[in-house]
């Protein structure tokens, strides 16, 4: 079936440093991968859209400057936190859509927990 | 903006007893899915029901979808002490961009 990982799974930084989390999918392309975050006892919360070979769509109150996201490969995206806050702390989700799949089924990493101090 | 809503209450249930939980979304929608969630990981998908589709059942998971009230049921049968965890509906309004809006998710509890 299909695999996303995610690296790492926790972290721990300093306010004021930047951190990056690698999604990546393990048996399959995606040219569209999504970023979430999430907080404790909440729901998601859709952050940007990540798209191979062009820039991310973000949504609306996203800063763009904050939370930068390249999509390098077919296979991998990356979300770099930069200069964060503990308000930044929160658990950042990814999920991708195969480009071969014939029906709409994201697949979800399984997460990661950052926590700035 | 959160489109999808499920009714905010837990749920704790003895095992082998039924789950249903609810999800009301806003728009009109491509199809609507269901994901569970345990405890600090990631989300599983469960089953995925679309637009023109009135009932779908996979294993001991039943999707029911009414478009016309917006909403839409998840049944889990039998439930186990493994079904524990949070589960989430989320809408894909079709725009060609696969964008999913997530509801708050219902916290259901198997008691063995």
């Amino acid at each position: 079936g299909a695999v996303v990982s995610q690296h790492p799974s926790r972290v721990i930084c300093k306010s004021g440093t930047s951190v990056k989390i690698e999604c990546r999918s393990l048996d399959f392309q995606a040219t569209t991968m999504f970023w979430y975050r999430q907080f404790p006892k909440k729901s998601l919360m859709l952050m940007a859209t990540s798209n191979e070979g062009s820039k991310a769509t973000y949504e609306q109150g996203v800063e763009k400057d904050k939370f930068l996201i390249n999509h390098a490969s077919l296979t991998l995206s990356t979300l770099t936190v930069t200069s964060a806050h503990p308000e930044d702390s929160s658990f950042y989700i990814c999920s991708a859509r195969p480009d071969d799949s014939y029906t709409d089924t994201q697949y979800f990493g399984p997460g990661t927990r950052l926590t700035v101090l | 903006s959160q489109q999808g809503e499920e009714d905010p209450q837990a749920l704790s249930i003895q095992e082998g007893e039924n789950a249903t939980m609810n999800c009301s979304y806003k728009t009109s929608i491509n199809n609507l899915q269901w994901y569970r969630q345990n405890s600090g990981r990631g989300l599983v998908h469960l089953i995925l029901i679309r637009s023109n589709e009135r009932e779908k059942h996979s294993g001991r998971l039943r999707v029911t979808l009414d478009t016309s009230k917006k909403s839409s049921s998840l049944l889990i049968t039998a439930s186990r002490a493994a079904d524990t965890a949070s589960y989430f509906c989320a809408t894909d309004e079709g725009k060609g961009n696969n964008r999913l809006a997530f509801g708050k998710g219902n916290q259901v509890v198997v008691i063995p």
